[in-house]
């Protein structure tokens, strides 16, 4: 079956620094995705891994390991309005991304 | 990026009647559009597959009887939600796929049926 597994939730002090680990299995790989969902709105978009490596945005970094499943958002510099909830999601075979619950961040001061 | 509009942004409708939302990719055309449900605390729910010109691809358990998809040009997709009850009260939102991997979504509208 296809799994996503991912922390219901993480807290954080403003100005720090945050990691948010995703393992997931799927019918297929075609890349992982993560997004920010503010409570009440809809998904945006941070960033896509389709190779093994770090990808650096500005204050958001993502990291895939296909071989292990495996994949990270490293959140920098932490501000109030970063407190969300971070989605893995990633492609399978089909190209449809498959969701988890994802992780509720709560920033503190 | 893309953008992706949804009308309503919320409603709210008596239990019994129909409830239409739209679905428009705003600057760029989509074959394909994905409906999903949201309840609070929960993952989004893949619910159908809208390819433009054709027939939806509803998810195992989503009544396609109940969710009308409607994909009739490239840049706007309705789901219609027929004889509404409270169960039905959730997020629902449409996304757009540009290339095979990219995915922009709507806004999300909050459907409360009383």
């Amino acid at each position: 079956g296809q799994n996503i597994d991912q922390p219901t939730e993480m807290t954080a002090t403003e100005g720090a620094i945050v990691q948010i680990n995703c393992t997931y299995q799927t019918s297929g790989f075609n890349g992982l995705f993560w997004y920010q969902q503010h409570a009440g709105e809809a998904p945006t978009f941070l960033s896509y891994n389709v190779l093994d490596g770090l990808e650096e945005k500005g204050r958001f970094s993502s990291f895939l390991s296909r071989s292990k499943g495996y994949s990270y958002l490293l959140l920098k510099e932490l501000q109030m309005k970063d407190s969300a909830s971070y989605l893995c999601a990633p492609l399978d075979s089909n190209y449809q991304l498959i969701w988890g619950a994802g992780t509720k961040l709560i920033i503190k001061p | 990026g893309a953008v992706v509009s949804q009308h309503p942004s919320w409603v709210i409708c008596k239990s019994g009647t129909s409830v239409k939302i739209e679905c428009r990719s705003l600057d760029f055309q989509a074959t394909t559009m994905f409906w999903y449900r949201q309840f609070p605390k929960q993952s989004l729910m893949l619910m159908a597959t809208s390819n433009e010109g054709s027939k939806a691809t509803y998810e195992q358990g989503v009544e396609k009887d109940k969710f009308l998809i409607n994909h009739a040009s490239l840049t706007l997709s309705t789901l219609t939600v027929t004889s509404a009850h409270p169960e039905d009260s959730s997020f629902y939102i449409c996304s757009a796929r540009v290339r095979e991997r990219e995915q922009f979504f709507g806004p999300g509208t909050r459907l409360t049926v009383l």
